[in-house]
């Protein structure tokens, strides 16, 4: 069974960071592209950032390009999300998610963390 | 960036009623188009990949159709347990897009 599980939610102050993991399981973690895909409160879905098998390939959206960075880490199954210069607006559910053969549509997701930015 | 509109936004409907929603992406994505359910505090469960194949398990009520721009989920025969917000995603090009989600409420 696949299971992803976040971590590392929390309050957080304007400017501040946060590293968020996931925890992979039940899986060959190395042959998957990994996303995070956020929701805030009340709000729809926003796809943030998707790293390749290997590391080689990431992609951002524009409104996180330059304060957060996506990475993993195959020998411990698990992917992270670097979080700088946090906002207001960075305040959301943040969910880890699997693609489906190298197709970014997502049947596995974690069960989301959540960050709050405020002072 | 490729922009994704859902409509409506929200709705009511009973039990039984055939329910379809709409999607439409602001340039061609072909079939590169998945539809999600959410429900209350939970993660959103894939529906329907490559505009109308069924992901396994998810009842034969749901059904989607359309490619290029517009594209519809459609619900045959409602059910309480379809109560939920429906969200489009394409995933043609970068950055991946949502759409603004549609909400269903049971009359």
């Amino acid at each position: 069974e696949v299971l992803l599980v976040e971590s590392g939610g929390g309050l957080v102050q304007p400017g501040g960071s946060l590293r968020l993991s996931c925890a992979a399981s039940g899986f060959t973690f190395s042959r998957y592209w990994m996303n995070w895909v956020r929701q805030a409160p009340g709000k729809g879905l926003e796809w943030v950032a998707n790293i390749m098998q290997d590391g080689s390939e990431k992609y951002y959206v524009d409104s996180v390009k330059g304060r957060f960075t996506i990475s993993r880490d195959n020998a411990e199954n698990s992917l992270y999300l670097q979080m700088n210069s946090l906002r207001a607006e960075d305040t959301a559910v943040y969910y880890c998610a699997r693609d489906q053969d190298s197709l970014e549509y997502f049947q596995h997701w974690g069960q989301g963390t959540l960050v709050t930015v405020s002072s | 960036a490729i922009r994704m509109t859902q409509s409506p936004s929200s709705f009511s409907a009973s039990t039984g009623d055939r329910v379809t929603i709409s999607c439409r992406a602001s340039q061609g994505v072909n079939s590169n188009l998945a539809w999600y359910q959410q429900k209350p505090g939970k993660a959103p469960k894939l529906l329907i990949y490559a505009a109308s194949t069924l992901q396994s398990g998810v009842p034969s009520r749901f059904s989607g159709s359309g490619s290029g721009t517009d594209f519809t989920l459609t619900i045959s025969r409602l059910q309480p347990e379809d109560l939920a917000t429906y969200y489009c995603q394409q995933y043609y090009s970068y950055p991946v897009a949502f759409g603004g989600g549609t909400k269903v409420d049971i009359k």
